[in-house]
């Protein structure tokens, strides 16, 4: 089965600074590894995604995330964060089975940016 | 990028009515939809699988009877809450991936587009 752990409900972090979002997955065989972003009262809106190649991904919005496979972490980063970037963020994995395999996500984490 | 859409984005209905929330794709197709629900401040708890043309694939716990879904179309995909009762009452979210071909070579998007989501709120 596969699963995905978000440690952390709440990050906490001034404009301006990095910002680190934590996520580590589970799955049988190789990932595929998205990120989301959920406004209130929103849907899920497409970050990056992790599939193959280089490691380090580059998403929308100035967010990047790196695959690790040998701590099967995929944790999301930014160099600079804004407080626009305030909302609730989930990480989602899906082994590579066949195009109907649904993705799975973890509890989310609620990330807050202070001016 | 794909869009989906969903309608309507919220509902206050009577506890004992039945709800119908539909999910399309609006410039792709797809021949699978998944619907999900999310409970505030928790994660999406996948509830099925909506294959056009066939059955839905529930997940453990899901009642079928209960979440009764129709994938009449490569665009349209309809989750009907029947008998809603307070209990129900969440945020469904549909998503897609766009698919293209037919029979054994049907190829899919790795990203899954998710719609804006439908508060369903039964009194």
């Amino acid at each position: 089965a596969q699963s995905v752990a978000q440690p952390e409900d709440q990050v906490n972090v001034a404009e301006g600074n990095p910002l680190t979002v934590k996520c580590t997955y589970s799955v049988s065989g190789n990932p595929y590894l998205f990120w989301y972003v959920q406004y209130p009262n929103r849907g899920l809106q497409f970050l990056l995604k992790y599939i193959t190649g280089d490691n380090l991904v580059k998403g929308s919005y100035g967010f990047e995330a790196e695959f690790n496979k040998s701590q099967t972490s995929f944790h999301l980063k930014k160099p600079s964060a804004l407080v626009s970037d305030s909302a609730l963020y989930f990480c989602a994995v899906r082994a590579i089975i066949s195009g109907n395999t649904p993705l799975v996500f973890g509890k989310g984490t609620r990330l807050s940016v202070i001016a | 990028g794909a869009v989906v859409s969903q309608h309507p984005s919220w509902v206050i209905c009577k506890s004992g009515t039945s709800v119908k929330i539909e999910c399309r794709s609006l410039d792709f197709q797809a021949t699978t939809m998944f619907w999900y629900r999310q409970f505030p401040k928790q994660s999406l708890m996948l509830m099925a699988t909506s294959n056009e043309g066939s059955k839905a694939t529930y997940e453990q716990g899901v009642e079928k009877d209960k979440f009764l879904i129709n994938h009449a179309s490569l665009t349209l995909s309809t989750l009907t809450v029947t008998s809603a009762h307070p209990e129900d009452s969440s945020f469904y979210i549909c998503s897609a991936r766009a698919t293209w071909g037919s029979g054994g070579e049907v190829k899919s998007t790795d990203t899954q587009y998710f719609g804006p989501g439908t508060r369903l709120t039964v009194l």
